[in-house]
């Protein structure tokens, strides 16, 4: 079974610290995302990773920054988190299958 | 812009008797889908796909249906169980690959004893 893992399940922050949240995946799978999961909005993607070093800006990247040095491993940043952060984050990979993304048990993150 | 949509924010069912979630979008450059269902402190888990070359797909109690015309999805659950209640997501893709998942906002989703 695929097993995607992270950090935390639960941070508290304050305003203008830096935050990293770390997602490790153990199938060798190529491609990796952060989502954020709010209320009524759904899963967004903020960055995507198709490949070590690699990354892409998805549909709310303002405020975080990605890190991806090794192939299982995938770090979301916040430079300077604040209280709009305040969010689910969840991690997912994606190997051969087309679209089946595997997901975390995701963050949650507070930030005061 | 939301162009995956899921208009109702809650569903409840009785056991043993059918659930059906909806789905709607826009963009009609998406060719596939995908439901995920979504319990509470956990990752959202994969549940049933479907391709636009199809309008119907099956796996177990769980039924997929696709309406390109009225970019509709739909997914039946029968019979409904108690275990079923969770978070359900439908997804969209412009292209079979893609790296981009789209997620509507989510469907409640409790079934009653």
């Amino acid at each position: 079974d695929v097993k995607v893992t992270q950090s935390s399940r639960y941070l508290v922050k304050r305003t203008g610290e830096k935050v990293f949240l770390e997602c490790v995946q153990d199938m060798d799978h190529e491609n990796m995302f952060w989502y954020r999961q709010d209320p009524g909005l759904g899963l967004r993607l903020i960055y995507f990773s198709y490949d070590v070093k690699m990354k892409e800006k998805g549909d709310i990247p303002e405020g975080y920054s990605v890190s991806r040095e090794k192939k299982e491993r995938f770090s979301l940043i916040l430079e300077s988190a604040s209280t709009n952060q305040t969010s689910m984050y969840l991690c997912a990979s994606r190997g051969g299958f087309p679209h089946e993304q595997f997901f975390g048990p995701g963050t949650r993150l507070t930030v005061l | 812009d939301q162009q995956v949509k899921q208009n109702s924010p809650s569903l409840s069912v009785q056991e043993g008797r059918i659930s059906i979630l909806n789905c709607d979008y826009t963009n009609s450059m998406f060719d596939y889908f995908l439901w995920y269902k979504k319990y509470p402190a956990e990752g959202p888990t994969f549940l049933i796909s479907i391709s636009s070359i199809k309008d119907k797909n099956e796996d177990g109690r769980f039924t997929v249906f696709l309406n390109k015309s009225a970019k509709h999805l739909s997914l039946h659950i029968v019979p409904s169980q108690p275990g079923d209640s969770a978070v359900y997501f439908c997804a969209a893709s412009e292209t079979w690959g893609a790296q981009k998942l789209v997620f509507g906002q989510g469907t409640r989703l409790t079934i009653n004893p």
